[in-house]
């Protein structure tokens, strides 16, 4: 398997649930990425890990939680969600954090919280 | 905060037409790319740009970064229905998007 694969692709959960959405890239690249793609907003970044270093954090509620246990993983722990955090969030790699590297996206987990 | 400023947001054209997308920013990029998604999918990359008044071309496609690296375009030639999609500049010093501009071609 090739690319950057996430699961699960669609998730429905309550605002009292926990969860996990989880991302694995098969590249060989050393930086992850979480962005969050809303209707009517620009995708946002939510976190950068380097290395399995977390090298950013956009001022995102402590409700998401990401973990990156190695450079080919990386997860985003959901808990005590609000509707607003309803949205398409994508997982990407690149071979280094930022720069002119080539973003690699899988194809996104779509979150509904009731 | 830097933001990338993109225009149109929606721009519905016939097959055929031409059209022209901006990315615009106050302050200088490092550098910009040009991203393509499509419903149910992630985006893809179409192009790096990095070098001031600098030009490349894939296929119909024509980029541009303007000569003070604050601004770049995207002109389509010819567009076609499978131009169809969300087109996203990007940042990578900021690591930010622009807002996109969806595209609807119609046949």
């Amino acid at each position: 398997e090739t690319g950057v694969t996430q699961t699960p692709r669609h998730l429905v959960m309550g605002m009292t649930n926990k969860k996990s959405l989880k991302c694995e890239q098969h590249l060989g690249h050393n930086a992850m990425y979480w962005y969050k793609q809303s209707a009517k907003k620009p995708l946002e970044l939510m976190f950068v890990y380097n290395f399995k270093e977390q090298t950013e954090n956009n001022s995102v509620p402590s409700r998401f939680s990401p973990e990156c246990p190695n450079s080919s993983h990386l997860f985003l722990h959901l808990h005590t969600l609000q509707p607003e955090d309803s949205a398409l969030y994508l997982c990407a790699s690149s071979q280094v954090g930022g720069g002119t590297g080539e973003l690699f996206f899988g194809e996104g987990s779509r979150l509904t919280v009731l | 905060t830097q933001l990338l400023e993109q225009s149109p947001q929606f721009l519905s054209i016939q097959e055929g037409e031409n059209l022209t997308v901006y990315c615009n920013s106050s302050s200088v990029f490092s550098s910009l790319q040009w991203y393509r998604q499509e419903p149910g999918e992630g985006p893809v990359l179409l192009v790096t740009v990095v070098t001031g008044g600098e030009v490349k071309k894939l296929k119909r496609l024509t980029f541009q970064f303007g000569d003070a690296r604050k601004d770049s375009s995207l002109h389509i030639t010819a567009a076609q229905t499978g131009d169809t999609g969300l087109y996203l500049c990007w940042q990578g010093g900021k690591l930010i998007f622009g807002q996109g501009t969806e595209l609807s071609v119609k046949p």
